[in-house]
């Protein structure tokens, strides 16, 4: 079966701009989670979205929002576009009803550059 | 969230076995312990998962200590593509905690 896909893969945007990727999961996943992923801070989550509410957050500020739709797609916004903000943006897909067990499968990543 | 103990990096020669250390030393009791990798320029992959008792799966084994203050993935017979940066993560059994806390993880190189 297809795997996470995420669009789009390459971005380029100006400081004070917003911006807003998407994941699709692999079909029959219902939790969709997005991760940053810097050389200098590693992975770190941002949130995790599962049947359309988010249910857990990780502690960036609130310029980052994202939104998950009835068919399990995900969005991820981030408004008033830092430098630092320079990124690639991970989305993991997962069944999600499961306990600590449950298999993440990651996509290729958005790679989001703020000049 | 519990944290674990990586070596920043390992090399291994091709074709012969690799063990990948993880310290957990504040590990509670509903934790598993999960491994994943990022091979360059992809997205990470699950690798193997554990709680108690040693694993195997297609990929690898995972050996956990008694105590469950360590674990060791065991990759049998590394290969170019087993180059990668592994990730020792532990999850809390709670349902719907999805949450992947990485560390900076071992950074593996193989030498052909």
């Amino acid at each position: 079966k297809a795997g996470v896909t995420q669009t789009p893969r390459y971005l380029i945007k100006t400081r004070g701009q917003q911006v807003t990727l998407s994941c699709s999961p692999i079909s029959g996943h219902r939790s969709v989670s997005w991760y940053q992923q810097t050389p200098g801070q590693g992975l770190q989550f941002l949130f995790e979205y599962f049947s359309e509410t988010q249910r857990n957050k990780g502690n960036f500020p609130g310029r980052f929002s994202g939104r998950q739709f009835s068919n399990s797609r995900s969005e991820m916004n981030v408004s008033t576009l830092e430098l630092g903000d320079s990124a690639l943006y991970l989305c993991a897909s997962s069944l999600g009803g499961t306990v600590g067990f449950d298999e993440q499968y990651f996509g290729p990543g958005t790679r989001l550059t703020v000049t | 969230d519990a944290k674990t103990t990586q070596p920043n990096s390992m090399e291994s020669n091709e074709e012969e076995p690799v063990h990948l250390p993880c310290n957990h030393s504040t590990i509670s009791g509903t934790d598993y312990i999960h491994w994943y990798r990022q091979l360059p320029s992809q997205g990470p992959e699950y690798v193997i998962h554990g709680l108690t008792s040693n694993v195997n799966n297609r990929m690898a084994s995972l050996a956990i200590a008694e105590d469950r203050k360590s674990s060791t993935l065991i990759l049998h017979r590394a290969t170019l593509r087993d180059a990668a940066v592994y990730y020792c993560i532990l999850r809390d059994t709670n349902f719907g905690n999805e949450k992947l806390t990485f560390g900076t993880g071992t950074r593996l190189t193989i030498i052909p």
